[in-house]
């Protein structure tokens, strides 16, 4: 899981602002997917990508935006939609098949001024 | 889609004794069920996890058991040590095309006291 990088560790972001989390992995993985996490609860699945240039919309994606233009990226875009966006997000991914495990990067906790 | 509860919430045993997290499943197409541990401030890393052509699996001190029948599957540890202490979640998954669509459980914070 040493291979997928999340930017920056902590983002705070001011009313009406939109702010980008970055993901990359080096792990030549095809599938790649976003995570919420708020406190006490699991993780909740806010997009997914299985190719380039092609995404799907998990449980919780209103508010948010994501982009695929290369196998090794997967930024997410919070929008000033998102009302409560205070929380730790993780990026996963992993190969596609029955079976195969999700990595984690290390998480971004955005954070409301 | 599919709902995962997870059961107790928090969980304190002694050091050597076992811990036992269930969880619950709704959608019977799952086939797929890890479980992840995650230390304060870590990502989640995955410990261990079970097909549903299988019943039980084993590595070392943790085991996962699966009951098809009833839609539930536990994590057991045995002879528990203090590095053990980590919130625990289990996780369904339902294939949907090819990327695999995890649904956790709400956590299970396991401390172990020395």
């Amino acid at each position: 899981d040493g291979g997928i990088t999340q930017s920056p560790k902590y983002l705070f972001r001011k009313e009406g602002q939109n702010v980008t989390l970055s993901c990359e992995q080096n792990l030549n993985h095809d599938a790649m997917y976003w995570y919420r996490q708020d406190p006490g609860q699991g993780l909740r699945l806010i997009y997914y990508s299985q190719i380039v240039n092609d995404f799907q919309k998990g449980d919780i994606a209103e508010g948010y935006s994501v982009s695929r233009e290369k196998k090794e990226s997967f930024p997410l875009t919070v929008t000033s939609a998102q009302k409560n966006p205070t929380a730790f997000y993780l990026c996963a991914s992993s190969k596609i098949g029955l079976g195969e495990t999700q990595y984690f990067g290390p998480g971004t906790r955005l954070l409301v001024l | 889609g599919e709902n995962v509860e997870q059961h107790p919430s928090t969980l304190s045993v002694q050091e050597g004794d076992s811990a036992v997290i269930k969880c619950t499943y709704s959608d019977s197409a799952s086939n797929y069920f890890p479980w992840y541990k995650q230390e304060l401030g870590k990502r989640p890393q995955l410990i261990i996890d079970i097909r549903s052509n299988v019943g039980e699996k084993k590595d070392q001190r943790i085991a996962v058991t699966l009951n098809k029948t009833a839609k539930h599957f536990s994590l057991h540890i045995t002879e528990t040590q203090p590095e053990d202490s980590a919130v625990y979640f289990c996780a369904a998954s339902s294939s949907s095309g090819s990327a695999r669509q995890l649904t956790f459980g709400s956590g299970t914070q396991l401390t172990v006291l020395p």
